[in-house]
């Protein structure tokens, strides 16, 4: 079944580092049509696309993020992950990881995780 | 950055009514929009990609439109399993940028 399942601790101290994992299931990551992708959305608010990675290895961080934050990839578990250090309680909010599908050339977000949520707090 | 802007952020319509969302880019995307579904405690849902493509699967009540720098998503025949939040995002460079969001609710 194509899905991702998302897994990670919800609870996160301040100045330490966020850490979470999505395993894909029904797809590979190192299949070349897609690229695989966190997005954050604050409490109440709108989305955040926070970055992107391919299977070569390739990364693209957003701008505000890029000197904290690292992904990375597994291929023999078929998972990527998310590490942002030196949290503070901005950082808190739902992470989705999400698979970003370039078949037809430039690629849409069509297929998201469930979501976990992240609270930066001592 | 391109910055996408939507309008309104809340709208209330009734059962069978068509509505219409409004998103604007502030700088030209093409048609590499997409429009995204999310419900209170869900992930968000593909809708349409391409600014007018139906991804599969969804209600062909839903409609994409646009291209450039102006964009609509169009709800015909208003559901209630239709009330939530819709994202427009621009997806033709990074960093890629969303909408802040259209709640949509029945009257």
């Amino acid at each position: 079944q194509l899905q991702l399942q998302q897994s990670g601790p919800g609870l996160v101290n301040p100045s330490e580092t966020l850490s979470l994992n999505c395993n894909v299931s029904g797809a590979s990551v190192s299949n070349k049509n897609y690229y695989w992708v966190w997005i954050r959305q604050p409490p109440g608010k709108g989305l955040e696309w926070i970055g992107s990675m391919y299977y070569t290895g390739s990364t693209y961080y957003t701008p505000s993020l890029q000197s904290r934050l690292t992904m990375s990839m597994d291929t023999s578990k078929n998972q990527f992950s998310l590490k942002l250090s030196s949290v503070t309680a901005a950082d808190t909010g739902l992470y989705f990881c999400s698979r970003r599908n370039i078949v037809a050339a430039l690629g849409y977000f069509d297929l998201w995780g469930r979501g976990t949520l992240v609270t930066v707090s001592s | 950055d391109v910055q996408m802007t939507q309008s309104p952020s809340s709208l209330s319509a009734s059962i069978g009514d068509r509505v219409t969302i409004t998103c604007r880019a502030s700088h030209d995307v093409s048609d590499y929009l997409a429009w995204y579904q999310q419900k209170p405690g869900e992930a968000p849902r593909l809708l349409i990609f391409t600014a007018s493509t139906l991804q599969s699967g969804v209600p062909s009540r839903f409609s994409g439109g646009g291209s450039g720098t102006d964009f609509t998503l169009a709800i015909s025949n208003l559901q209630p399993e239709d009330v939530a939040t819709y994202y427009c995002q621009r997806y033709n460079s990074v960093p890629y940028t969303f909408g802040q969001g259209t709640k949509v609710e029945i009257k």
